[in-house]
Order: C-alpha cells, then structure tokens, then sequence
C-alpha cells in the first residue's frame, strides 16, 4: 500500500465551477499536510498547508485535513484557466525525518 | 517569497558522460536541500538529502556513485550524474526551505535532463 494514494484524473471542468481533490494516507503519524501546483515542466509551487486537523482558506482556495479518516481535500471556487495544472498532496510527520510523501498528482484542466 | 534556482533547465548528454545540475536558494540560506526526481504522469521521486558541510543521505535504491551530491555552501548544492545512461533520462527538481518550519520547502523549476 503505498503511503499516499491521489486520483491521477485527468479532471476536467468548466470555468467556475468548484474543484474537489483529494488524497487518503496511511501514516497515521503524518501532520504537515501540504497541497503544491504544477504547471507543465515546472517545478511544484507551494499552495497552501496544513497544520493537523483542520481548515484552512486563502482565497479561493480551501484546505480540509480530517486525520481520523486520513482524508486531505483541497478545494478550488470558481475555478479559472490558468488553474488548470497538476496538483501534488504532500506530507510529513514529526518522526519521519525530512522526507515528504507525495501523492502522484491529479491533472486539472479548467475549460474556459 | 522564497526562491530556489535550478541551472540548467535543459540539458541534452550522450551516454557515458557526466552532467551537473545546480540547485541555489537565492534569498535565504538552506542547510539541509533535497533531490528528487519525477518521471511522466509520476509523483516525486525523493533521491537524496543533501546537508551542507556532509556527506548527503541517499534514499534506499538511490546508487550514491552514480548520483554525486555536493552542498558545499549554504546556498548551493550539486547534483552529478556520472557515467548518465539513457535510463537516467527525467525531471530532476530540487527544494529547499528557509527555516525551521517543515511545511516550508520552495522547489527549483528542474532540470530536465535527456541522454542519448
């Protein structure tokens, strides 16, 4: 099982329309959970983290952390064109050294 | 914001021979820097930890001879592929982070590296 399990998509969606993505985990000891963009042959771009359970917003941009179902969301409104990108769920823990897990992307494509 | 440099962005090598990539933090300083790699439509791949002043730590799979990892300041650290073979054909993406905080870590746009 791998330690992180994403969607890959592709997710397609019309412009403003809300995007879910998500990522399950396993390691229960994880609780930096982080969510990067990834434009094409680009390196990832920090969007937002979070800090164990939570919420978090900033902007149009929402992230969920429920750590009793291992679940991260990360939610986009009105999405526009230039969203369309790949997204990397990221995490860490406090006794897993420096190493992320990442998720292996999900691939949006937001239709104007 | 912070910012992590890649050089080059591009490189194309015949097999057999040595390519080094650049990884520079340009506004702050990073003991610790990290090496991954990312193949098509695949996550990130963690190859190395790179610590300034020491020997780097490589993940499990990771051959250490053939990837050369040198972190010579605060600032810069290296990233050479010896003797590259076809195989070695990828993305590779450095990070780094400013500070203490573990979320923190800003990646180089990558280098992506072709061997013919």
């Amino acid at each position: 099982q791998k330690e992180v399990e994403q969607d890959p998509g592709p997710l397609s969606v019309p412009e403003g329309a809300i995007v879910s993505l998500n990522c399950t985990y396993s390691n229960s000891a994880f609780q930096y959970f982080m969510w990067y963009r990834q434009y094409s042959r680009k390196g990832p771009e920090l969007l937002m983290y979070t800090y164990s359970s939570g919420n978090k917003e900033d902007g149009r941009f929402t992230a969920q952390v429920d750590k009793s179902s291992k679940y991260i969301s990360l939610f986009i409104r009105d999405s526009q064109p230039s969203d369309s990108a790949t997204y990397l769920c990221a995490m860490r823990g406090m006794n897993t050294g420096n190493q992320f897990y990442f998720g292996t992307g999900t691939s949006l494509t937001v239709i104007p | 914001g912070a910012v992590v440099s890649q050089h080059p962005s591009w490189v194309i090598c015949k097999s057999g021979t040595s390519v080094k990539i650049e990884c520079r933090s340009l506004d702050f300083q990073a003991t610790t820097m990290f090496w991954y790699r990312q193949f098509p439509k695949q996550s990130l791949m963690l190859m190395a930890t790179s610590n300034e002043g020491s020997k780097a730590t490589y993940e499990q799979g990771v051959e250490k001879d053939k990837f050369l990892i040198n972190h010579a300041s605060l600032t810069l650290s290296t990233l050479t592929v010896t003797s590259a073979h076809p195989e070695d054909s990828s993305f590779y993406i450095c990070s780094a982070g400013p500070g203490t905080e573990t979320y923190e870590q800003y990646f180089g746009p990558g280098t992506r590296l072709t061997v013919t």
